[in-house]
């Protein structure tokens, strides 16, 4: 089955800065790829996705990345806010959603 | 407008003593799932209703079962709940389970075991 793994763990920026989180996925047949947002106490909530016919996706200061080749998709967040703070998964799936094991980012004011 | 809803929000249970947590959607979604989730880790699958037809993660323990009576409601059944199933338990939804659709996710119930 899938395994998708995420690095780092943990990630702490100052607000303003840019911040990378990347993920490496095993299934070759996977073809969808979402970041979830997670705020402590509260459900996990897309922020972006990209599909497998696409190498790159932006949406305002999100951006998200796929190298189908090496199986590694990354997100990008520009010039970060402290609200961005929280948790972030990502996941992979050919049939069902396999989660990495997620990155704690705090932004620094 | 909640379009996954999870009750209660938070349980608490003895250990031993059955549980379910409920699940309904307003989605019209084929599939729903069921997501474990424990502090500081990832969501889990549990496993996932196929409009009728029920799928089990090939590592869910016995314990865990799930009923699902129509297509607006799932539930998570915990036969003997251990200490160890203590966790944020997720329903999600999606349209269809061509692995290409994203999942709408309730709010979670925070289970405890005391």
């Amino acid at each position: 089955g899938e395994n998708v793994e995420q690095h780092p763990s943990t990630l702490s920026v100052q607000e303003g800065d840019s911040a990378v989180i990347k993920c490496t996925y095993s299934d070759s047949a996977s073809n969808y790829f979402p970041w979830y947002k997670q705020e402590l106490g509260k459900r996990p909530q897309l922020i972006i996705d990209i599909r497998s016919n696409v190498g790159e996706k932006k949406d305002q200061r999100i951006a998200v990345t796929l190298n189908k080749t090496a199986k590694h998709f990354s997100l990008h967040i520009t010039e970060t806010q402290p609200e961005d703070s929280a948790v972030y998964f990502c996941a992979a799936s050919n049939h069902d959603m396999r989660f990495g094991a997620g990155t704690r980012l705090t932004v620094k004011p | 407008d909640a379009m996954v809803i999870q009750n209660p929000r938070y349980q608490v249970t003895q250990f031993g003593k059955p549980v379910t947590l409920s699940c309904s959607q307003t989605l019209n979604h084929n599939v729903m799932y069921w997501y474990q989730q424990k502090s500081s880790q990832a969501p889990k699958l549990l496993f996932h209703y196929y409009d009728k037809d029920f799928n089990n993660e090939a590592d869910t323990p016995d314990n865990f079962q799930s009923r699902r009576p129509n297509t607006s409601f799932c539930f998570l059944d915990i036969r003997s709940p251990g200490l160890g199933d203590a966790a944020m338990y997720l329903c999600a939804t999606s349209r269809d389970r061509t692995g290409r659709e994203k999942l709408f996710f309730g709010s979670g119930t925070q289970l405890s075991v005391l």
